[in-house]
C-alpha cells in the first residue's frame, strides 16, 4: 500500500506568522496536488507539481516538490485568518497506471487573529 | 451554475430509509468520482466513472449503489445504511480518468441514525 504522510496533523498560529507543512512518501510521485478544504466545503485545488525541484508560488503560498519527487512542502508567509482550513496533499504514484489519487490525512491549520 | 454541485447538502436518514445523493458537473469533464470523508481518515475513494462507465469500485458495500446516466450527472443511491456510514460524501470530476487534477463539490453531510 502506498501511503502519503502529512505533518503536522494540527497547527495553530497567530496571524502574521510563517509556517510550513509537509507531505512525504517512500514512493515516487508522477504528480502531486495540494488542496485546501474549508469547513462545510469540498477541497479546492491549489496547485499541481510534476517536476522534481519545482517551486510554485500562489500569492503568499509557496509549494516545493522534492528533487526525488517523494516529498513536498507548502510554506505560508504572514498567515491570515482566511488561510484557516484543512490542507490536503494528493499524489499520483509513478508506474501506477490509472490508479486514482492517494490522499493524505491533511494538516488542519488555524490562524488566530 | 459553475463547477461541481451536490444536493442535498445535509441529510439525516434512518437505517431503513432509501435516499439518493446527486452530483452535477458543469466543467465538460469525462470522469467523475465518489469519495467518503470521515474524521481522522484520508479521503476514501468509493467509485470512479469514466465516460459513464464504472471503472473502479473500491470494495464498497452493496448498500451504496452508484449511477451515472450521462457524463454530467452522478448519483449515489443509499439503502439500509449503518451509523458508521455517517460522513461527508464528496463528488469530484476530472477532465478524464488519467487527469489527476480533481474538482470537488461541496459535499453532502450524511448522518445515519
Amino acid at each position: 500500500t502506498q501511503l502519503l504522510e502529512q505533518s503536522p496533523q494540527f497547527l495553530s498560529i497567530q496571524e502574521g506568522e510563517n509556517l510550513t507543512v509537509y507531505c512525504n512518501s517512500s514512493s515516487v510521485f508522477s504528480s502531486l496536488q495540494w488542496y485546501r478544504q474549508e469547513p462545510g466545503e469540498g477541497p479546492v485545488l491549489l496547485v499541481t507539481v510534476v517536476t522534481g525541484g519545482e517551486v510554485k508560488k500562489l500569492k503568499r503560498l509557496t509549494f516545493q516538490f522534492g528533487d526525488a519527487r517523494k516529498d513536498s512542502s507548502l510554506h505560508i508567509t504572514a498567515a491570515q485568518p482566511g488561510d484557516t482550513g484543512l490542507y490536503l496533499c494528493a499524489g499520483a504514484f509513478e508506474n501506477s497506471g490509472n490508479t486514482p489519487l492517494v490522499f493524505g490525512k491533511g494538516t488542519r491549520l488555524s490562524v488566530i487573529a | 451554475e459553475t463547477g461541481v454541485t451536490q444536493t442535498p447538502r445535509h441529510l439525516v436518514m434512518g437505517m431503513t430509509n432509501k435516499k439518493s445523493l446527486k452530483c452535477e458537473q458543469h466543467l465538460g469533464h469525462n470522469a467523475m468520482y465518489w469519495y467518503k470523508q470521515s474524521a481522522k481518515k484520508p479521503l476514501e475513494l468509493m467509485f470512479v466513472y469514466s465516460l459513464e462507465e464504472r471503472v473502479e469500485n473500491n470494495s464498497v458495500p452493496s448498500r451504496f449503489s452508484p449511477e451515472c446516466p450521462n457524463s454530467s450527472h452522478l448519483f449515489l443511491h443509499l439503502h439500509t445504511l449503518q451509523p458508521e456510514d455517517s460522513a461527508l460524501y464528496l463528488c469530484a470530476s476530472s477532465r478524464d480518468r488519467g487527469s489527476y487534477e480533481q474538482y470537488f463539490g461541496p459535499g453532502t453531510r450524511l448522518t445515519v441514525t
